[in-house]
């Protein structure tokens, strides 16, 4: 059973550009999650996904930001107009249910580097 | 919102000796607090977690305690060896996981 699954695994944008990174959850699970971990920091929540439906993006950015998670596909965020600001790792991490005793399984990260 | 608070932010043991990571939450509604190690360049994994109705859980050579009066959750790392070498999270879960800022641990063979 193939672990939660991210690409790239690195990303290399020039400021003003678009980026999209990739998440494919564990088989079975249809939740997702969003982190983003700047350079000796912990992770800080961005938002929280089932299939089609976004259910808490309390973390995101207003703007520049988006998240969606189709019905067919992987789970997709999306940054508008790149800033320097933006680069770090992104996590994606997949749980069976919702609540807080369905472990989250994480992905290996996208590393953006905004230049 | 929650707040995690984490310390030390580096710890440096001698192999085969005992390393202890604290944190401190401030939501009494958060009830499920996750350890994860973070190794360099990796995601981060779950190494052990406990639920607010049980005080301490162990597992082999790791065992995390909560106090739930006291709002503070211990990692206890005993016997390490140098593959501990990691960076290491703790959390607190209330609709929405929070991380503390991380434990960067060494251990020195």
């Amino acid at each position: 059973n193939a672990g939660v699954m991210q690409n790239p695994r690195h990303l290399v944008r020039r400021r003003g550009q678009e980026a999209r990174l990739r998440c494919s959850p564990m088989k079975g699970h249809s939740h997702v999650y969003w982190y983003r971990q700047l350079p000796e920091e912990g992770l800080k929540f961005m938002v929280y996904l089932q299939k089609e439906n976004i259910i808490d993006e309390s973390g995101m950015p207003k703007e520049r930001f988006s998240a969606e998670f189709p019905k067919e596909g992987p789970s997709i965020l999306r940054i508008q107009q790149v800033v320097r600001g933006d680069s770090a790792a992104y996590f994606c991490a997949s749980s069976p249910g919702r609540g807080g005793y369905n472990e989250q399984f994480f992905g290996p990260g996208t590393r953006l580097t905004v230049l | 919102g929650e707040n995690v608070e984490q310390h030390p932010s580096t710890l440096s043991v001698q192999e085969g000796d005992s390393a202890v990571i604290k944190c401190t939450y401030s939501d009494s509604a958060s009830n499920y607090f996750p350890w994860y190690k973070q190794e360099l360049g990796k995601g981060p994994q779950l190494i052990i977690d406990i639920r607010s109705n049980v005080g301490e859980k162990k597992d082999q050579r790791i065992a995390v305690t909560l106090n739930k009066t006291a709002k503070h959750f211990s990692l206890h790392i005993t016997e390490t060896q140098p593959e501990d070498s990691a960076v290491y999270f703790c959390a607190a879960y209330n609709e929405k996981l929070t991380f503390g800022t991380g434990t960067r641990l060494t251990i020195i063979p």
